[in-house]
């Protein structure tokens, strides 16, 4: 069974501050995706990492996929308020299935 | 582009009844879309992997004769909650891959479902 592991669990954080959460893993994905969810909705996609190494930018976010594709972080420049909510990161083993494995999430909080 | 909508955002049931909820992929087909479940300041807990055309295929602990799924289409899966009791009160979500390649599985949720059963 693969899993993710996810840190921090919560972060609450000043408006301003830079913050980086991880996905860790002892398994190899084919892909991983990041989502953020808002209470009461389903989650969105941000960006899905596919090359070991991969980086991507996301206006202040940072997607970085490890070189052994199993690893990943999302940093935040400048949180904003707006940034608040829960971050998933999901990664696809390339088994065939497309089930994806989840994370348990980063619930931040950012505080004006 | 890649909007899923999910139906009924929110329902209010007696114990006993049945529920449906309907996932539809809005602008692309999904041969795949996927069930979760989750639970406050949870992370997702996916229920089965609905497949078009075929039957679903549930994770373990997860009884098949009472969360029914049905794929008609390529763009609409529907999950039935039978003789709904409290315990099945929770907040459900649907995906739907879209495929752009074999390495890559990018899913797209539903708004979720908020069902409470009385």
């Amino acid at each position: 069974t693969q899993l993710l592991e996810q840190s921090p669990q919560f972060l609450s954080i000043q408006e301003g501050e830079n913050l980086t959460v991880y996905c860790n893993s002892s398994s190899v994905f084919s892909s991983l995706q990041w989502y953020r969810q808002e209470p009461g909705e389903g989650p969105v996609l941000l960006v899905t990492v596919v090359t070991g190494g991969e980086v991507k930018k996301l206006k202040r976010l940072t997607f970085q996929f490890g070189d052994a594709r199993k690893d990943s972080s999302l940093h935040i420049t400048a949180a904003q308020p707006g940034d608040t909510g829960l971050y998933l990161c999901a990664g696809d083993s390339g088994a065939g299935s497309y089930q994806l494995t989840f994370g348990k999430g980063t619930k931040l909080s950012v505080i004006p | 582009g890649a909007v899923v909508s999910q139906h009924p955002s929110r329902v209010i049931c007696k114990s006993g009844t049945s529920v449906k909820i309907e996932c539809r992929s809005l602008d692309f087909q999904a041969t795949t879309m996927f069930w979760y479940r989750q639970f406050p300041k949870q992370s997702l807990m996916l229920m089965a992997t609905s497949n078009e055309g075929s039957k679903a295929t549930y994770e373990q602990g997860v009884e098949k004769d009472k969360f029914l799924i049905n794929h008609a289409s390529l763009t609409l899966s529907t999950l039935t909650v039978t003789s709904a009791h409290p315990e099945d009160s929770s907040f459900y979500i649907c995906s739907a891959r879209r495929f752009r390649g074999v390495l890559l599985n990018e899913q797209f949720f539903g708004p979720g479902t908020r069902l409470t059963v009385l």
